[in-house]
């Protein structure tokens, strides 16, 4: 079985700020895992994706997010938020009958 | 465009009536999934195909759900017998497995079907 947590359902950070956003996974294989973003009315899009091979990923608009094996986490960071990056992201894993399992979603928030 | 297409992209229908949906993926991809949206939640799990074949089913998936993808192309979704709990957003996705974990790719998602049942 696998699935996904997302610690926190909302984060709100200043622009310009850093920006964390926490994933745990749970697998009975070795996972994928990728971090999505949904933009109001717009349609999932992938932001970076692990498989396996380096355990830190970069994604594009200056996302990255890191595997650890040990704590099961794969949490999504960015050095500097900007109001753009208002948005639902998603943590996914794959895994076994390799289906995406989402998780609830981390509503980001970025004040001016 | 050659991302993943979903018509309609809203339905209005009033419970009972039956709706399809249709799900053309990107073209290359073998694998194709759908998933339903509820408000403030993430996208769960339906069912997903590879080529024609499906090869998993939810639970949530009840027995007025059918999927079908008869030439491992485009797939359909129909719901007999709406009830209101079914009003979410029906998403699609495809993605291009070639065996291992390494063939394990991101999947690509569709603008989804919006479905409301008064």
């Amino acid at each position: 079985a696998q699935s996904v947590t997302q610690l926190d359902s909302h984060v709100s950070v200043s622009e310009g700020t850093p920006v964390l956003l926490r994933c745990n996974y749970s697998s009975s294989y070795s996972p994928s895992l990728f971090w999505y973003v949904q933009h109001p009315n717009k349609g999932l899009q992938l932001l970076l994706k692990y498989t396996s091979a380096a355990t830190l990923v970069k994604g594009i608009n200056g996302f990255e997010a890191e595997f650890k094996k040990s704590e099961t986490s794969f949490h999504l960071t960015k050095p500097s938020a900007h109001m753009s990056d208002a948005a639902e992201y998603f943590c996914v894993v794959s895994a076994g009958t390799y289906k995406y399992i989402f998780g609830t979603g981390t509503r980001l928030k970025v004040l001016a | 465009d050659t991302g993943v297409s979903q018509n309609p992209r809203h339905k209005i229908t009033k419970r009972g009536q039956n709706v399809t949906f249709r799900c053309d993926p990107i073209s290359e991809h073998n694998r194709l999934y759908w998933y339903r949206q509820t408000l403030g939640q993430g996208p769960e799990f339906l069912t997903y195909f590879q080529n024609e074949a499906q090869l998993e089913k939810s639970r949530l998936l009840s027995d007025r759900f059918s999927a079908e993808r008869p030439k491992g192309s485009f797939s359909t979704l129909e719901i007999q017998r709406t009830e209101q709990g079914d009003s979410a957003m029906y998403l699609c996705a495809s993605s291009l497995y070639f065996g291992g974990r390494e063939g394990r790719t991101e999947a690509f998602f569709g603008q989804g079907t919006r479905l409301t049942v008064v």
